[in-house]
């Protein structure tokens, strides 16, 4: 299809492991956004690219979370030594620069255990 | 960001109009408002945005007050498949350091009742 897409879906890490989520973003859109959900809650705003370049990293909650877009298309959000604080749904959303809809991906759900 | 307050949660049956409030008593004048849902397990989906006028779309409408310090979004028939957590998002149209970014809240959970 011609959405977002995000793998792995379902990621359980042990304590201290580092892992790699994947974001393929709607092909052309310019702003791509991850977020992070707790159960219960709505997303937050992690950090912001448009294109190659990240924007803005305000959201992330620790040096231990990093995050790339380095030809402007698909990203990758590294968690270096999870934690259990860390187990949430991490979303990806894209749009067009300048354009109002976000278009999010189903997410990937993180459990560390 | 400018906030928004909703009400948790709210029910309604099936085939009948769902109203959905919205406060945001601190907009400012360049701020759209913006409605996303999410259905179970997936992610966020836009629905509709207006920033004076009230909007109508094929999803639902959006009624804004006269001094736009609150909204309502309307879905004309609810239907099972509308169930999920509504979030009414005011973004600023004018963007400070180039970020887009939405900012959530807890949003309204609609329950539709067959």
């Amino acid at each position: 299809g011609a959405g977002v897409s995000q793998s792995p879906r379902y990621k359980v890490a042990k304590r201290g492991q580092d892992v790699a989520l994947r974001c393929d973003p709607i092909s052309g859109h310019v702003s791509l956004f991850w977020y992070q959900q707790a159960l219960g809650q709505g997303p937050e705003f992690l950090t912001y690219f448009q294109n190659e370049a990240q924007l803005d990293k305000s959201g992330l909650p620790s040096d231990r979370f990093f995050a790339e877009r380095p030809e402007g298309s698909v990203s990758t959000l590294k968690i270096q030594r999870t934690q259990q604080e860390d187990s949430a749904v991490y979303l990806c959303a894209s749009s067009l620069w300048g354009q109002t809809e976000a278009f999010f991906g189903q997410g990937t759900r993180l459990t560390v255990v | 960001d400018a906030k928004t307050t909703q009400p948790n949660s709210m029910e309604s049956n099936e085939e009948e109009p769902v109203h959905l409030p919205c406060n945001h008593s601190t907009i400012s004048g360049t701020d759209y408002i913006h409605w996303y849902r999410q259905l179970p397990s997936q992610g966020p989906e836009y629905v509709i945005h207006g920033l004076t006028s009230n909007v109508n779309n094929r999803m639902a409408s959006l009624a804004i007050a006269e001094d736009r310090k609150s909204s309502t979004l309307i879905l004309h028939r609810a239907t099972l498949r509308d169930a999920a957590v509504y979030y009414c998002i005011l973004r600023d149209l004018i963007t400070q350091g180039g970020s887009e970014k939405l900012v959530f809240g807890k949003g309204t959970k609609l329950t539709v009742n067959p």
